[in-house]
């Protein structure tokens, strides 16, 4: 069975501190992709990266940076001199791949969240 | 594209009653998921489906029930709601490629009394 941890149930900064928001996963596949959503006050879900299990290379997007490491199981999150609009929850999920004779039909396992609140 | 639209956005239920709560997307995917959030909670799967007419369960399916007579429509359907539904519920879809990006709906914020 898929299990995604993010130990770091909230998180408080002073605006421009850098944060890295913590996930651990565990699957048995070979094949899968981790995924990054922000979900602010309003609600809604916000996509903000995949990686496959394939891919380890960091990614930079702006004053993100993901951080994967098959070794340990970890996919961190980094924000960049924080901005109170980062203030959110953020979530780390984790998918089996669609096909390659799997049945997992790309059903997210989300973690628990991480409740972010930047401070001006 | 209005992408995926759910609703309603708000509903209160006293226990008991049923309701649908209606999910619809208009970006042609194959693959339809219901997930519901609990307070302090990440997301978990009640049911999904993989084409018209077929659907199957997820994490949670128990007071729930789904059907898919068209590619667009994935409907949600709760028969005697009781105060433990009371969650958002988030409605998402995917083309079913590999790499399997999901796109969500708003959401529809059910309370049970």
């Amino acid at each position: 069975a898929q299990k995604v941890t993010q130990a770091q149930t909230e998180i408080s900064v002073v605006e421009k501190e850098d944060v890295t928001l913590d996930c651990v996963y565990e699957t048995r596949d070979t094949t899968y992709y981790l995924f990054w959503y922000k979900q602010p006050p309003s609600g809604e879900l916000v996509f903000l990266i995949r990686r496959n299990s394939f891919d380890e290379q960091n990614e930079i997007s702006g004053r993100y940076s993901w951080n994967f490491q098959k070794s340990t199981s970890s996919f961190n999150f980094t924000i960049t001199a924080s901005q109170v609009v980062d203030s959110a929850v953020y979530f780390c999920a984790l998918s089996e791949a669609v096909g390659a004779g799997g049945t997992s039909y790309g059903k997210l396992t989300f973690g628990q969240g991480t409740i972010l609140t930047v401070h001006p | 594209n209005a992408g995926v639209t759910q609703t309603p956005k708000f509903r209160i239920l006293k226990i008991g009653q049923s309701m649908t709560l209606q999910c619809t997307q208009d970006m042609n995917h194959n693959y339809m998921y219901w997930y519901r959030q609990d307070p302090g909670m990440g997301l978990k799967l009640i049911y999904y489906s993989v084409g018209a007419g077929i659907t199957d369960k997820g994490e949670v399916p128990n007071g729930y029930n789904v059907s898919r007579s068209t590619t667009e429509d994935f409907p949600l359907r709760l028969e005697l709601a009781a105060p433990s539904q009371t969650s958002v519920y988030f409605c998402a879809s995917s083309s079913g490629r590999s790499y399997n990006e999901q796109f969500f709906g708003p959401g529809t914020r059910l309370t049970v009394l």
